[in-house]
């Protein structure tokens, strides 16, 4: 069956820190990749998206790219800001019947 | 755009009550909505997906008789707990798809936190 696995956290940086978070997932067929940001006490925004292999997906500084061949979507910010204080969910789409699922997601908090 | 509202924000009723939550997509139409529920600091996990004008197709374990859910318009989808109880206290929340294909992004409500004493 598909699955995604993040890192654990919570991961806590210093404001301008370059984060990290790891993603690799196990699929049948050629997912799509995702990555989700919640803020506390709200549901989920898409934050980008890969659809094929060596696709970079970015948006608002972070960045992921698609890898096969390490099964893996890692999310990167070069410098992160106490607005990106949130939960971070990666997750995969396969199939026609477009069932997302989701890791088990990563709390992000960045301090001053 | 692309706005879905769910409503309640949070509830608390008492064990034995019936809730209902309604999502609803405000400046699009969504041909297929999703319920989630998320328990704390877990994922979400996908309960059922709903067509809009037909049943709703539920994943393995949930219970359709306890978790009504109905999609009778292009706008707006509703999740009923039937006779709440503790163990039904969660984070729920929907998410409405507009037509297209399968990559198609879901948009998502901001949840609904119910509270069963």
């Amino acid at each position: 069956g598909n699955s995604v696995t993040q890192m654990e956290g919570p991961v806590t940086l210093s404001e301008e820190a370059f984060l990290t978070i790891n993603c690799t997932y196990t699929a049948t067929g050629y997912p799509s990749l995702f990555w989700y940001v919640q803020y506390p006490g709200e549901g989920l925004q898409l934050l980008l998206k890969a659809t094929k292999a060596d696709d970079k997906g970015s948006n608002k500084g972070f960045e992921a790219t698609y890898r096969k061949e390490t099964t893996s979507f890692h999310l990167e910010k070069g410098s992160v800001q106490v607005s990106d204080s949130a939960v971070y969910f990666c997750a995969l789409l396969t199939g026609t019947a477009s069932k997302l699922t989701f890791g088990t997601g990563t709390r992000l908090q960045v301090t001053l | 755009g692309a706005v879905v509202s769910q409503h309640p924000s949070w509830v608390i009723c008492k064990s034995g009550t019936s809730v209902k939550i309604e999502c609803r997509s405000l400046d699009f139409q969504a041909t297929t909505m999703f319920w989630y529920r998320q328990f704390p600091k877990q994922s979400l996990m996908l309960m059922a997906t709903s067509n809009e004008g037909s049943k709703a197709t539920y994943e393995q374990g949930v219970e359709k008789d306890k978790f009504l859910i109905n999609h009778a318009s292009l706008t707006l989808s509703t999740l009923t707990v039937t006779s709440a109880h503790p163990e039904d206290s969660s984070f729920y929340i929907c998410s409405a798809r507009e037509g297209g294909t399968r990559l198609t992004p879901q948009h998502f409500g901001d949840g609904t936190r119910l509270s069963i004493l």
